[in-house]
């Protein structure tokens, strides 16, 4: 059984930087691509960036470049994403996600980790 | 960046009656690389087409993704209880993918 667990809430001071972890099991890590979205309260979904375990590879939406980045720890099974200056608008669920054998690309998003909430406050 | 620009912003309907979803993409999409979502309050979003008429595994007929250039469809033929949520389109395929701004679907 496919399954991505995030590390747990974090509360963060505007300014601040974030790493939330994503530790996989059920699949060979390498396989597929991971993806982070986010989803602030009350707004949709936002597509943050993707990171190709195997080559180490990212790609990050614009809005984010130069304060996001995403790494990978093949050893551990476990994806990365950390966010720094931070301000309120930050203040979200952040989700990792990743495609599956049965769909044709890397891009579709077929498994879902639980949700990491982060709160940005003074 | 391509833009997603979902309508309308919400949908109010009867259990039974069929749902129409718009996605209008701010440039063409030559491989028609759509991709519709649902997301329900608490849950992770669930993968429902793509293709864009094609559907992941496990979704009901009544579900169904259309269209080409910059113009996509998701309907829904006949409203289920468990169907009212908010919808997403995603571009997919390039190395930067997005997501509509959604569509709730909500009970009349």
């Amino acid at each position: 059984e496919v399954q991505l667990v995030q590390s747990g809430a974090e509360v963060k001071k505007p300014g601040g930087t974030v790493k939330i972890s994503c530790k996989v099991s059920g699949y060979r890590f390498t396989d597929y691509y991971m993806h982070w979205v986010r989803q602030a309260p009350g707004e949709g979904l936002v597509w943050l960036g993707l990171l190709d375990p195997e080559e180490g590879e990212t790609f990050f939406a614009e809005k984010f470049q130069g304060r996001i980045t995403m790494t990978a720890d093949t050893s551990a099974d476990t994806a990365y994403m950390e966010l720094s200056s931070l301000t309120s608008e930050d203040t979200a669920f952040y989700y990792c996600a990743t495609s599956s054998l049965l769909l044709p690309s890397f891009d579709l998003l077929d498994f879902w980790g639980q949700g990491t909430l982060v709160t940005v406050s003074s | 960046e391509i833009v997603l620009t979902q309508s309308p912003g919400t949908l109010s309907l009867s259990p039974g009656e069929r749902a129409t979803l718009s996605c209008r993409a701010s440039q063409s999409l030559s491989r028609s690389q759509v991709a519709w979502y649902q997301h329900k309050p608490g849950q992770a979003p669930r993968l429902l087409t793509y293709g864009p008429s094609f559907k992941a595994t496990g979704i009901p007929d009544r579900f169904s993704g259309s269209g080409s250039g910059t113009d996509f469809t998701l309907t829904i033929s006949r409203l289920e209880p468990e169907d009212f949520a908010v919808y997403y389109c995603q571009h997919y395929g390039s190395s930067v993918n997005t997501f509509g701004g959604g569509t709730k679907v909500e009970i009349k």
